[in-house]
């Protein structure tokens, strides 16, 4: 069965400082592998994803996402953190054609001004 | 415009009352999913329509039930909510693809009293 583990719960950043959250996963085939950022009380809004060809992955709000399957990881970036990223974020893996979504637990970023 | 709306964002039930979440998309998209998210965990998917097949994770209490009346509309309903049903409750959509994004509503949050 397919997983995600997101190792950091919490994170804390100043503003303007560089910013990586860590993602891997477990799938047997070639993963369909997503991030999803949510605000406080609202649903998901999807960053980017990837599917397959370049593993360096550009998405909304100057998020970028690099694919490594040596490692089975999926790391999320931002080179200046800005105080509006401050949000839990949600590494996502598909499986069952795409139709199945399995999140992993999310790691809670805190921008310090 | 919303794209995909849930009604009501908040809803309160007593203890054992019937409830019914609702969800409808603009998208005319394929598939509607249903994720219960418990405070500070991940989404879990409870069951998704592919048009009118209906798809049940094998882990989803049977106290929870799910309707699709027509491609926009899909509702949840929880038979006997009990205290362990609080949560925030997501409705997503997709084309139907593997590689298809899946596009979140602001959610439900439902309180059990």
């Amino acid at each position: 069965a397919q997983s995600v583990t997101q190792p950091d719960i919490h994170i804390t950043v100043s503003e303007g400082a560089s910013l990586e959250l860590r993602c891997n996963y477990s799938y047997g085939a070639t993963p369909y592998l997503f991030w999803y950022v949510q605000s406080p009380g609202q649903g998901l809004q999807l960053l980017l994803k990837y599917f397959s060809g370049d593993t360096l992955v550009q998405g909304i709000k100057g998020f970028e996402a690099e694919f490594k399957r040596s490692q089975s990881s999926f790391n999320l970036r931002k080179p200046s953190v800005h105080w509006s990223d401050a949000a839990e974020y949600f590494c996502a893996v598909a499986s069952g054609g795409g139709n199945k979504l399995t999140f992993g637990t999310g790691t809670q970023l805190k921008v310090e001004l | 415009d919303a794209m995909v709306i849930q009604n009501p964002r908040y809803q309160v039930t007593q203890f054992g009352k019937p409830v019914t979440l609702s969800c409808s998309q603009t998208l005319n998209h394929n598939v509607m999913y249903w994720y219960q998210q418990k405070s500070s965990q991940a989404p879990k998917l409870l069951f998704h329509y592919y048009d009118k097949d209906f798809n049940n994770e094998a882990d989803t209490p049977d106290n929870f039930q799910s309707r699709r009346p027509n491609t926009s509309f899909c509702f949840l309903d929880i038979r006997s909510p009990g205290l362990g049903d609080a949560a925030m409750y997501l409705c997503a959509t997709n084309a139907g693809g593997g590689t298809d994004t899946q596009y979140f509503g602001p959610g439900t949050r439902l309180t059990v009293l």
